[in-house]
C-alpha cells in the first residue's frame, strides 16, 4: 500500500509557483521521498528525490520537513505543460524490497492560463 | 540517450486470446520493471528483473501472466488467456544498478491494451 497522502487535485495559475504537499508520517529513516509526474498518455517521468535535505534541480525543488513526516514539491514557474498527475512516493533502498516504487493516486495539477 | 522503447503502443484483443508486449530498456540499465496501470489509478508493479533474474513478482498473476528477460536486455510480458479486467496500460521501466541506495526509474510510453 502507498505510504503517502496527497490532495486529489490542485489548480495553479500559469507563471506562478505550484506547491504540491505530501504527507508521509510513517516514513522510516532509510526511506527516500521520490516525486514523479505523468502527463496524459505518457509514462511517468522522474522529477526529484531526497532523503533528509532539501533538493533542487532544473525541474523543481523538494522541501522535506525536519521530522521528515511531510514534504512539498515546488514548481517555481508553472507552465501549461506542467499539467499532469504528480505522485509522491516513499521508496525503500535497493537492499530492501528491491527499491520498488509504490504509486498512490497522486495529485492532478491543472495549470490555467 | 535513447529512452525505454515499447511495442506495440496499442492492442485490442478479445477475452481468452493471448497477447505479448515487448520492452527494450535504456542501454546499460540492469534493472527492468513491468507495471500495470488501470484507468484512474497509479501504476502497480507486476515484476522486477535484475539482469536475468526475478527480484519481485509478488503482484504478478502467475496463472495467466508470464514475463522473461533473455540475456539481461529486452523483455516480454505475456498474458494468456486475457480477461476483461486486464484492460490497462502496461508500462516498462528501467534503471541502473550499482552502489547507490536508489536509482531513478525511466519509463517507456506504455502499451494500451483493450480486452473486449
Amino acid at each position: 500500500d502507498a505510504k503517502t497522502t496527497q490532495p486529489t487535485s490542485m489548480d495553479c495559475a500559469e507563471g506562478r509557483a505550484a506547491n504540491l504537499p505530501c504527507n508521509h508520517s510513517t516514513i522510516s529513516g532509510n526511506e527516500y521521498v521520490y516525486w514523479y509526474r505523468q502527463i496524459h498518455s505518457q509514462g511517468p517521468q522522474y522529477i526529484i528525490h531526497g532523503l533528509k535535505n532539501n533538493e533542487t534541480n532544473e525541474m523543481a525543488s523538494l522541501i522535506i520537513t525536519e521530522d521528515r513526516k511531510s514534504s512539498t514539491l515546488i514548481l517555481p514557474h508553472a507552465t501549461l505543460r506542467d499539467t499532469a498527475v504528480y505522485y509522491c512516493i516513499v521508496r525503500s533502498p535497493f537492499y530492501n524490497q528491491g527499491g520498488k516504487l509504490i504509486f498512490g493516486q497522486g495529485t492532478e495539477l491543472s495549470v490555467k492560463p | 540517450e535513447a529512452g525505454v522503447a515499447q511495442s506495440p503502443r496499442y492492442k485490442i484483443i478479445e477475452k481468452r486470446q493471448s497477447v505479448a508486449f515487448w520492452c527494450n530498456p535504456i542501454s546499460g540499465h540492469a534493472t527492468l520493471y513491468w507495471y500495470q496501470q488501470i484507468l484512474g489509478q497509479g501504476p502497480k508493479l507486476l515484476i522486477q528483473f535484475q539482469n536475468n533474474g526475478v527480484v519481485d513478482d509478488s503482484q504478478l498473476p502467475k496463472d495467466r501472466f508470464s514475463a522473461e528477460r533473455l540475456k539481461g536486455v529486452d523483455s516480454t510480458l505475456k498474458i494468456q488467456p486475457a480477461k476483461l479486467e486486464d484492460s490497462a496500460v502496461y508500462l516498462c521501466a528501467s534503471s541502473k544498478w550499482g552502489d547507490r541506495a536508489t536509482y531513478e526509474q525511466y519509463f517507456g510510453p506504455g502499451t494500451r491494451l483493450t480486452v473486449t
